[in-house]
Parts: structure tokens; C-alpha cells; sequence
């Protein structure tokens, strides 16, 4: 059964902490990785990645994904109270019977005080 | 106003009520999906459509229906509702497929008594 595990579930940090949060997977046929963003309301999307894509940057957040371990990680450096909120993974795969199918993470919670 | 709307915002019902959640997006996006949140389990697909009258099972399917007529709407239906599908719902849409950018709906609060 496909699954992708994010950890921490939770974290409490201060600003100007960096922080490392990650997602792991073993999804069958898988292509690419996503990370979304969700704060108070709907999720906002952060990042892809793929085999051809291994490591995005936007500002203070970066991810990296290591397909030899089957695992991502975002970083996110000098935190704001801003950034908190809830940071959400998920999979997607190439083809065959699931193509289309998008399988989430828990998420990891992130509160940043000031 | 490019957007992704669902209706109703907040729904309380009782067991076995049927009850239809709609979704209407405004981009022309050929995919549509719903998911559930429920807290400590993240979001989680239920059904998803990549084109006008193709729909497929994503990972929570059961107790759910969903069609696709038209581009542009893909309601969620609860043909008999029970509590443990209490939870928060988003209707999204992409262009073409879910690595797309997706666009979320505001979200549906459904409370089953």
C-alpha cells in the first residue's frame, strides 16, 4: 500500500530558528513530490520536485528530494511567525491504474513564536 | 476572479441525510479533485477526475459519489451520511493534472450528528 509519512508532526521553534521538516514515501510508480503550505484556510503550493528537478528554492525555503531514500526535506531558515502553519506533502505517479491519484502526508504543524 | 467555489461553507445534518457538496471552477481546468482533512491525517483524496466524464477512486472513496457533466462542476455526494464522515472538505482544480498547480476551494465544514 502506498504511503508518505511526514515528521516532525509537530514543532514549536522561535524566530530566526531554521527548521527541517521531512516527508518519506513508497508510493509505486512514483513521479514527482510536492509541498503545500496551509495556513489558516485552503493549502498553497510551495515546490515540485522530480528526478530532473532535485532541489527548488524560493527565498528562505528550500526542499531537496533524495529518491535513493525515498524521502524529501524543506528547509526553512530565519523564521518568521508568518511561517507557521501547517506543511503538507504528497505524491504523485506516472502512470498506470493511479495516474492522477495525489496521496498526502499527516502534515507537520509549525508555530513559530516571536 | 479566477477561483475555485464550494457550497455550502458550513453544513450540519443528521445520519443518513443525503446531502450534495458542490464545486464550480472558473479556469477551464481539465482536473478536479476532493479531498478530506481530518486532523493528525493530513489530507486525503477521495475522488478525482482528469477530464469530463472520467472519474477515479482515490484513496477514501467509500460513502462518496461524485460526477463529472460539465468542465467546469464536480459535486461530492453523500448518498447516506454517518458521523465519521464529519470532517472538513476542499474541492481543487489544476490545469491538467495534480502536479499542476492546484487551486483549493474554500473549504466545506460538514458536521454528521
Amino acid at each position: 500500500e502506498d504511503k508518505v509519512v511526514q515528521s516532525p508532526l509537530s514543532l514549536v521553534v522561535h524566530e530566526g530558528d531554521t527548521v527541517t521538516l521531512n516527508c518519506s514515501y513508497e508510493v509505486t510508480n512514483f513521479r514527482s513530490l510536492l509541498w503545500y503550505k496551509q495556513e489558516k484556510k485552503a493549502p498553497t503550493f510551495l515546490f515540485m520536485l522530480t528526478s530532473s528537478g532535485i532541489e527548488k528554492k524560493s527565498g528562505r525555503l528550500s526542499s531537496i528530494l533524495d529518491k535513493k531514500e525515498l524521502s524529501s526535506i524543506l528547509n526553512i531558515t530565519a523564521t518568521q511567525t508568518g511561517d507557521s502553519a501547517i506543511y503538507l506533502c504528497a505524491v504523485d505517479r506516472t502512470g498506470g491504474t493511479s495516474y492522477g491519484k495525489l496521496t498526502f502526508g499527516q502534515g507537520t504543524i509549525l508555530t513559530v513564536h516571536p | 476572479e479566477a477561483q475555485v467555489t464550494q457550497n455550502p461553507r458550513y453544513l450540519i445534518t443528521v445520519t443518513g441525510k443525503k446531502l450534495t457538496v458542490t464545486c464550480s471552477q472558473n479556469m477551464n481546468h481539465e482536473y478536479m479533485s476532493w479531498y478530506r482533512q481530518d486532523p493528525g491525517l493530513g489530507l486525503r483524496q477521495i475522488y478525482y477526475s482528469m477530464n469530463v466524464e472520467v472519474t477515479d477512486k482515490g484513496d477514501v472513496p467509500e460513502g462518496y459519489k461524485v460526477s463529472r457533466k460539465e468542465k467546469r462542476n464536480f459535486p461530492l455526494i453523500l448518498e447516506s451520511p454517518s458521523p465519521n464522515q464529519t470532517s472538513l472538505y476542499f474541492c481543487a482544480s489544476s490545469p491538467t493534472h495534480p502536479r499542476d498547480t492546484q487551486y483549493f476551494g474554500p473549504g466545506t465544514r460538514l458536521t454528521v450528528l
